[in-house]
Order: C-alpha cells, then structure tokens, then sequence
C-alpha cells in the first residue's frame, strides 16, 4: 500500500545550526507534498508545501526540495531557533488523501 | 475565521461507554477529515467527506466507529462501545475543493481520548 517513510525519528541540533529530515513515498500518483509542524497540545499547522512540478522551494529560513525520480523529498531549516522545537510529519497527497510520515522531534538547544 | 473547531477538547471515559467528538470545519471548506493520532501508528486518516458525503472510510477501524456530517457545518465521531485500545488524539481537518486553489488541510487542535 502507499507508504511515507521519514527519517531521523528524533534530531537535536545546537540553536544556530541547521536541521534535515528526509522522507520516501512509494506512490508514484502523488503529487502535492507538504510538511506540518505541530507544537505540544496542538494540532498539525502547515509550515511549506510543494508540487510535483517544482523541485525546490524556499520560504525564509525554511526550504523543501523534491526528487520526483527517486520519490524523495526533504525539509531544510536554517539558523535553527529555539522555537522550532516541535514534531515535524511529510506527507504525500494525491487527490485529497494525505499520506503522513511517522514524525520527526526536533530539539534546538540553546 | 476561528479555523477548525473541535469539542470536547479532552474526554475520559470508561471501556464500553459510547463516546462522541464533533467537528465544526472551517466555513466554506467542501472536505472534511477524520484523522487518529498515537505513538505506534502516527497520523492515521479514518474518514473523509466531500460536500457532507462518505467517500472514503477504507481507514475507520472497527464498526464500532461510525462518522456523520449531517450538514455542512458540523460533523461528529462516534465509538460504541470504547475500548481501552481507542485511546489517542483524534483530530479534524477541512479544505476547500479543486476551485478553490489549494491542497491545504486545515487541522483542528484535537481531542484527547482516554478510555480507561
């Protein structure tokens, strides 16, 4: 069945530095890929997103790049803050289904 | 708008009780969904409707889970009977349909389940 594999699980990195989180989709339908970040006690909130169409996409310290061959894609935060501390899940949508990957914790020390 | 809303935003309940969540989407969204969050499984859909109709509940559980939108406005969640095994922050979402240009799925804030 559709599957979204993500990785690392949990990421610590010193405040300043920058954070990857890579994800795997096995539909090759998908084509709409967005990442949400949820904070304790809230719910998901969409932080970026692409389209199959595009390969990269940045929005301030936040970028998402996409390898449509290789069915990858990957979360690229820059000068990491303290405040970007929280659970951050892929997806991979075709129509309406999204398909989220497993998480990923994010600590930024300070 | 005060996006999605969901109530109670915390339930406790004992094994075999009938439990019910409710959704209010955000005004206007065409598609509204059904998710279940817990450590094991991670964010799981359940259900989703478009303009008040099931089209796709491949992923509700068991028959003891059943879920309505009786109009465009409010939806509802129901288990019966509850089982320990239920328990987990179950979320809404809503969107807007093909015209109306995004992909974004709006989430509620959740309600925590337990069943003890």
């Amino acid at each position: 069945g559709e599957n979204v594999e993500q990785h690392p699980s949990t990421l610590s990195v010193q405040e300043g530095d920058s954070a990857v989180i890579k994800c795997t989709y096995s539909d090759s339908a998908s084509n709409y890929f967005p990442w949400y970040k949820q904070e304790l006690g809230k719910g998901p909130q969409l932080i970026i997103d692409i389209r199959s169409n595009v390969g990269e996409k940045k929005d301030q310290r936040i970028a998402v790049t996409l390898n449509k061959t290789a069915k990858h894609f990957s979360l690229h935060i820059t000068e990491t803050q303290p405040e970007d501390s929280a659970v951050y899940f892929c997806a991979a949508s075709g129509v309406y289904k999204y398909i989220f990957g497993t998480g990923t914790r994010l600590k930024v020390l300070a | 708008d005060a996006g999605v809303i969901q109530s109670p935003r915390h339930e406790v309940t004992e094994m075999g009780q009938e439990v019910t969540l409710r959704c209010k989407p955000i005004s206007g969204h065409d598609y509204l969904f059904w998710y279940r969050q817990t450590m094991m499984r991670g964010l799981e859909l359940l259900i989703y409707f478009n303009n008040n109709v099931p089209i796709d509940d491949s992923g509700m559980p068991e028959d003891r889970f059943s879920a309505k939108m009786p109009n465009a406005s409010f939806s509802t969640l129901k288990i019966q009977p509850s089982e320990p095994r239920d328990s987990a922050v179950y979320f809404c979402a809503s969107r807007t349909g093909p015209s109306g240009g995004g992909n974004e799925q709006f989430f509620g804030p959740g309600t925590r389940l337990t069943v003890l």
